[in-house]
């Protein structure tokens, strides 16, 4: 089944504590994106890969960063993790060309930050 | 930059109704648009979209109009179903190669029996 998957679904941790959220798809997808939801905000971009190796930041990245050394894999990393990134974050994958083709959405990762 | 903003944070209609979730969009040079449907507990779901060559797209028993001129999009549901109920992002990207995008704030569609 292709699919998008996110580990953990939730997590509450502490500020401070570096956490990393997993991102894998099996649609031999070139494009991943992190997003993020907040209430009256809708999802904003935080990062984007093009390709292996190929990352940007999108419209919110301040705190996060990303690798992307696999094709199927695109973890999201909180070095400090503050309450101000207290979300519900998607991950989401398309083919070559990005946001022109449909994204696949994950299930979500629900963070609390206390 | 690009701001993208749906008119009505809820939309209530009886089952069978029309719909017609409304969005608007402020950069004239956005060139892709798309509805997703999100369902409690989910993430988003593509419905359908739309490039700005084009006004109109038809789906199964969806619809989006765009009017590059006033910079308005929207997404019609015909004979409306309680399966239909969700929140409607609307999303809009710049043909920049197509990295970005943007969505709106979200219309939580209710159907009732």
């Amino acid at each position: 089944e292709a699919q998008v998957t996110q580990n953990p679904r939730y997590l509450i941790t502490v500020t401070g504590k570096k956490l990393t959220v997993t991102c894998s798809q099996n649609m031999n997808h070139e494009y991943m994106s992190w997003y993020r939801q907040d209430p009256g905000l809708g999802l904003r971009q935080i990062y984007y890969s093009m390709n292996v190796e190929v990352t940007d930041k999108g419209d919110v990245p301040e705190g996060y960063k990303v690798s992307r050394k696999e094709k199927r894999n695109f973890p999201l990393i909180l070095e400090s993790p503050s309450p101000n990134q207290t979300s519900l974050y998607f991950c989401a994958s398309s083919p070559l060309g990005g946001v022109a083709y449909e994204q696949y959405f994950g299930p979500g990762t629900r963070l609390t930050v206390t | 930059g690009e701001s993208v903003g749906l008119h009505l944070p809820t939309l209530s209609v009886q089952e069978g109704d029309n719909s017609i979730i409304n969005c608007a969009y402020s950069n004239s040079a956005s060139d892709y648009f798309i509805w997703y449907k999100q369902e409690s507990g989910k993430g988003p779901q593509f419905i359908i979209d739309i490039r700005s060559n084009m006004d109109k797209r038809q789906g199964q028993r969806v619809t989006v109009l765009l009017n590059k001129t006033v910079k308005h999009l929207s997404l019609q549901i015909a004979a409306t179903q309680p399966g239909d109920s969700a929140v409607y992002f609307c999303a809009v990207a710049l043909n920049t190669g197509f990295q970005k995008l943007v969505f709106g704030t979200g219309t939580r569609l209710l159907v009732s029996p």
